[in-house]
């Protein structure tokens, strides 16, 4: 089975500080995405990895870094936490086999419901 | 930019129906289109993945189609039950990217 594990469930913080959300995974995948989920607005990508290093921007990269120092975990940073950036943070990969990786279903970890105070 | 919308916002029927969601994407050049269902706080379980080449997908009582050239999907529910009570939603993967654009889903209620 797919494991796509986030350190938190749920995480409550100030604003200004320096937020470190973590995501997991054990299917050894090239591949990881960061998305944030808002009522009226649905899933937007943040940023997503193709590799240890490596990372591009999605729609929505204003205000978060990321980091990808081993390739079955990838951070989401946010550099300095605003009220704006309250809301569900979902992590994924590809989960299947064979290729392309563009052709593989994406897996979903249970997310992460961050507040910002 | 490709754009998706999923008509319903919101569904409510009896236990036992047979129901359809649509969805619609604007740009056809896509890899594949894929179904997910999210129950309240959690995170995306995947349904159906039909790739751009197919035309359907079935897994038990799910039927995907799957109409690239028209821009559009739906999702068949046979002989609805309460436990299908979540929120729907359509994804489209971009040719030549890996990113997903979601609609913003349909939330579907099935009384008992």
């Amino acid at each position: 089975d797919v494991k796509v594990t986030q350190s938190s469930r749920y995480l409550v913080k100030r604003t200004g500080e320096k937020v470190f959300l973590e995501c997991v995974q054990d299917m050894d995948h090239e591949n990881m995405f960061w998305y944030r989920q808002d009522p009226g607005l649905g899933l937007r990508l943040i940023y997503f990895s193709y590799d240890v290093k490596m990372k591009e921007k999605g729609d929505i990269p204003e205000g978060y870094s990321v980091s990808r120092e081993k390739k079955e975990r990838f951070s989401l940073i946010l550099e300095s936490a605003s009220t704006n950036q309250t809301s569900m943070y979902l992590c994924a990969i590809p989960a299947g086999t064979g290729y392309p990786l563009s052709n593989q279903p994406q897996h979903f970890g249970d997310g992460t419901r961050l507040s910002i105070l | 930019k490709q754009e998706v919308t999923q008509i319903p916002a919101a569904l409510s029927v009896p236990e036992g129906e047979n129901l359809v969601l649509n969805c619609s994407f604007t740009d056809s050049a896509i890899y594949n289109l894929q179904w997910f269902r999210q129950d309240p706080g959690k995170g995306l379980t995947s349904l159906l993945l039909i790739q751009s080449s197919q035309r359907e997908q079935t897994s038990g009582r799910l039927n995907a189609s799957l109409d690239k050239s028209s821009g559009r999907s739906t999702l068949y529910i046979a002989a609805s039950q309460p436990g299908d009570s979540a929120t729907y939603l359509c994804a489209v993967c971009g040719a030549g990217s890996y990113q997903l654009t979601f609609g913003k889903g349909t939330k579907l209620s099935v009384i008992p």
